[in-house]
């Protein structure tokens, strides 16, 4: 069975810095990967996703991904953070064949002014 | 705007007093599911529809049940609410190609 691990539970950083959170994957073949961002009282929003082709991908609200096959890893990116951007984010494995989505834990982003 | 709307966005019921949540899509997708999220947890798949096609998760307990008399709309229903059932309800909708889009939720309190 698949599985989605967030190592960060809690990170802060301040407003204009750059942000990386860890995303890690099992899956046996190759997998769809999202992310997913939810403010405080509300849904998810998509973010990005990978399904095949650039390892990598270009989101929403200048946020990117990497794919690395090769680390089993999914990690978002963001040049510049920006209070709006104080969020919970999550990293989800979908798989051929299964139409349900398997997340992680969730990062908690708190971005200091 | 081509949405998912959860209703009511808050409900407060009684212990053991059942209660129906709505969700319901204008994007027209094959797949609507229900998750269940507590306070800092991942969101829980509890179910899924596929048209008509009802698909269980396997941990779901019995006291959760769906419906699902359209395309466009989807019920959870809880026949006898828990305290532990307090969460946050999502309801999500795909074409079938895994990428899901949630709605906004709906907050379950318990008393």
């Amino acid at each position: 069975a698949q599985s989605v691990t967030q190592p960060d539970i809690h990170i802060t950083v301040s407003e204009g810095a750059s942000l990386e959170l860890r995303c890690n994957y099992s899956y046996g073949a190759t997998p769809y990967l999202f992310w997913y961002v939810q403010s405080p009282g509300q849904g998810l929003q998509l973010l990005l996703k990978y399904f095949s082709g650039d390892t990598l991908v270009q989101g929403i609200k200048g946020f990117e991904a990497e794919f690395k096959r090769s680390q089993s890893s999914f990690n978002l990116r963001k040049p510049s953070v920006h209070w709006s951007d104080a969020a919970e984010y999550f990293c989800a494995v979908g798989t051929t064949g299964r139409r349900a989505l398997t997340f992680g834990s969730g990062t908690r982003l708190q971005v200091q002014p | 705007d081509a949405m998912v709307i959860q209703n009511p966005r808050y409900q407060v019921t009684q212990f053991g007093k059942p209660v129906t949540l709505s969700c319901s899509q204008t994007l027209n997708h094959n797949v609507m599911y229900w998750y269940q999220q507590k306070s800092s947890q991942a969101p829980k798949l509890l179910f899924h529809y596929y048209d008509k096609d009802f698909n269980n998760e396997a941990d779901t307990p019995d006291n959760f049940q769906s419906r699902r008399p359209n395309t466009s709309f989807c019920f959870l229903d809880i026949r006898s609410p828990g305290l532990g059932d307090a969460a946050m309800y999502l309801c999500a909708t795909s074409p079938g190609t895994d990428t899901q889009y949630f709605g906004p939720g709906t907050r379950l309190t318990v008393l």
